[in-house]
C-alpha cells in the first residue's frame, strides 16, 4: 500500500529533551511538509522541502529542526528551544495537484 | 499576509439535511482551494480541490468558489452521521501541491444527529 507513515502514534517527553519525530512516504513524492495543529488553530506550517537535500522554514519554524536526507523520509526535530511542543503534528507530500497527509503523531511535554 | 476566515463551529444539523460549510479569505494571491475533512486524532483527508470559480460536483459534496468575493463553500447533501467531523479549508497561490505549503482555515466541527 503507498502512503504516509509517521511515528510513534503518541510521544511524550519532558521538558528539556529533544526528541524526533518520523515521517517516510512511498508515494513517489518529491515535496514534504510538516504542520502543527493546535486545539482551535487550524494546521500551521513549521518546515517544508521541496527535494532532496533542501527545506524551507515556514510560519513557525523556531525550536524546530528537519533533515532531508532521502526522498522517502523527513523527520522532524522538536528541541528543547521550543516553548509550547505539546500539539498534534501532521507530515504530508504532494503531487503537483494534490497534498496528503499521513495519520499524525500527538506530543505531550510532561 | 496569509488570513484564512472559518467559524470552528460546532454546527450540528440532523441526519438528512443540506450542510453549508464556508471560508472568507484576504490574499487574492490564492489561486487553488481544497476541503479536507480531519476525524478526531486522524490525518486530513483531501475532499475536493479545485481552481477556478464556479462550482465541483462529487457525489454528495458540492465545492463553490467565487474569487471577487474571496469566499468559498462546501455542500453536503443527505448529510449522514458518518460525516460528523471537522472540515478544514485550505487553499494556496500554487498548484493544489501547494509548493510552500498549504494555509488552513481553524476548521468547522459538524455534528451530524440521527
Amino acid at each position: 500500500d503507498g502512503g504516509i507513515t509517521q511515528s510513534p502514534k503518541y510521544l511524550f517527553r519532558k521538558e528539556g529533551q529533544n526528541v524526533t519525530l518520523s515521517c517516510e512516504q512511498n508515494l513517489n513524492h518529491d515535496a514534504m511538509y510538516w504542520y502543527r495543529q493546535d486545539p482551535g488553530q487550524g494546521l500551521r506550517l513549521i518546515y517544508y522541502s521541496q527535494i532532496v537535500n533542501d527545506f524551507q522554514k515556514g510560519d513557525i519554524a523556531e525550536g524546530y529542526s528537519v533533515s532531508r536526507e532521502k526522498k522517502e523520509s523527513f523527520p522532524l526535530t522538536v528541541t528543547s528551544a521550543q516553548k509550547n511542543p505539546t500539539a498534534f503534528y501532521l507530515c504530508a507530500s504532494s503531487t503537483s495537484n494534490e497534498q496528503f497527509f499521513g495519520p499524525g503523531t500527538r506530543l505531550t511535554v510532561l | 499576509q496569509k488570513e484564512v476566515e472559518q467559524d470552528p463551529g460546532p454546527l450540528s444539523v440532523p441526519e438528512g439535511a443540506i450542510v453549508s460549510l464556508n471560508c472568507t479569505y484576504s490574499n487574492s494571491a490564492f489561486q487553488y482551494f481544497m476541503w479536507y475533512r480531519q476525524y478526531s486524532r486522524k490525518g486530513p483527508e483531501l475532499l475536493m480541490y479545485t481552481y477556478s470559480s464556479g462550482n465541483k460536483e462529487d457525489g454528495r459534496f458540492t465545492a463553490q468558489v467565487d474569487k471577487s468575493s474571496k469566499y468559498i463553500s462546501l455542500f453536503i447533501r443527505d448529510s449522514q452521521p458518518s460525516d460528523s467531523a471537522t472540515y478544514l479549508c485550505a487553499m494556496t497561490p500554487f498548484s493544489g501541491g501547494g509548493a510552500d505549503g498549504l494555509t488552513f482555515g481553524k476548521g468547522t466541527h459538524l455534528i451530524i444527529q440521527p
